[in-house]
């Protein structure tokens, strides 16, 4: 959706450095969450955040880190990247509980 | 923890042919939820079903909920080539407003 927007869509960088991932939303909505999409692997939630000042832990978030600056962001930073963090990565939105998520275009990282 | 295992993991049909993919969760889950991802892109909300035994169509596409409410299917009749995809089932974990994602079924479609 247009209305969810990921920065940057593509990215090389290599080991050690610090990378932050952005997402913006125009929807309105509350929730949101990072994912990481691997071949074979579906989709894993990274972090999610109900509003600017609650952030909880998804199923992999060792070795990442979000921030809620306000309801339309939410940012994913990996402090110190690692090659085995190379992969696709989603920022998706929700009006409430039980609603469909709304996925951004994705952040192609690689990390050398 | 929650599993969502999605089977098959690939599929390649000839165009006309009927697709199936199969969701099973190890849990009980309130409601399932489909989704598309194209080639490149990102995935896209399908349809959400809430009932024990739900079938709902659009179109070519006949999705099912069982009665146990742990397993789904999404079966396309007669695939065209704009059905290439991965298809994703996902059911709440938890609190309602985290799902876990199945594995995905990836669909290839050639004339």
């Amino acid at each position: 959706d247009a209305d969810v927007t990921q920065t940057p869509r593509n990215r090389i960088t290599k080991t050690g450095k610090r990378i932050m991932l952005e997402c913006s939303q125009t929807k309105g909505h509350d929730r949101m969450y990072w994912y990481r999409q691997d071949p074979g692997l579906g989709l894993r939630l990274i972090y999610y955040s109900f509003d600017v000042k609650d952030i909880n832990k998804g199923e992999i978030s060792d070795g990442y880190s979000v921030s809620r600056q306000a309801q339309a962001k939410f940012s994913l930073s990996l402090e110190s990247a690692i090659p085995n963090q190379t992969a696709l990565y989603f920022c998706a939105t929700a009006d409430r509980g039980n609603q469909p998520q709304h996925f951004g275009d994705g952040t192609r990282l690689s990390i050398l | 923890g929650q599993q969502v295992m999605q089977i098959p993991q690939y599929q390649h049909v000839q165009e006309g042919e009927d697709f199936t993919t199969y969701c099973n969760s190890s849990t009980t889950l309130s409601n399932i939820q489909w989704y598309k991802q194209r080639p490149g892109g990102h995935p896209v909300f399908l349809i959400q079903l809430v009932k024990s035994g739900e079938v709902k169509k659009q179109k070519r596409l006949t999705f099912q909920f069982g009665e146990a409410k742990k397993n789904s299917s999404l079966h396309i009749t007669a695939t065209q080539t704009t059905d290439v995809g991965t298809y994703f089932c996902a059911g709440p974990t938890g609190t309602a407003s985290k799902l876990t994602f199945g594995t995905g079924t990836r669909l290839q479609v050639t004339l």
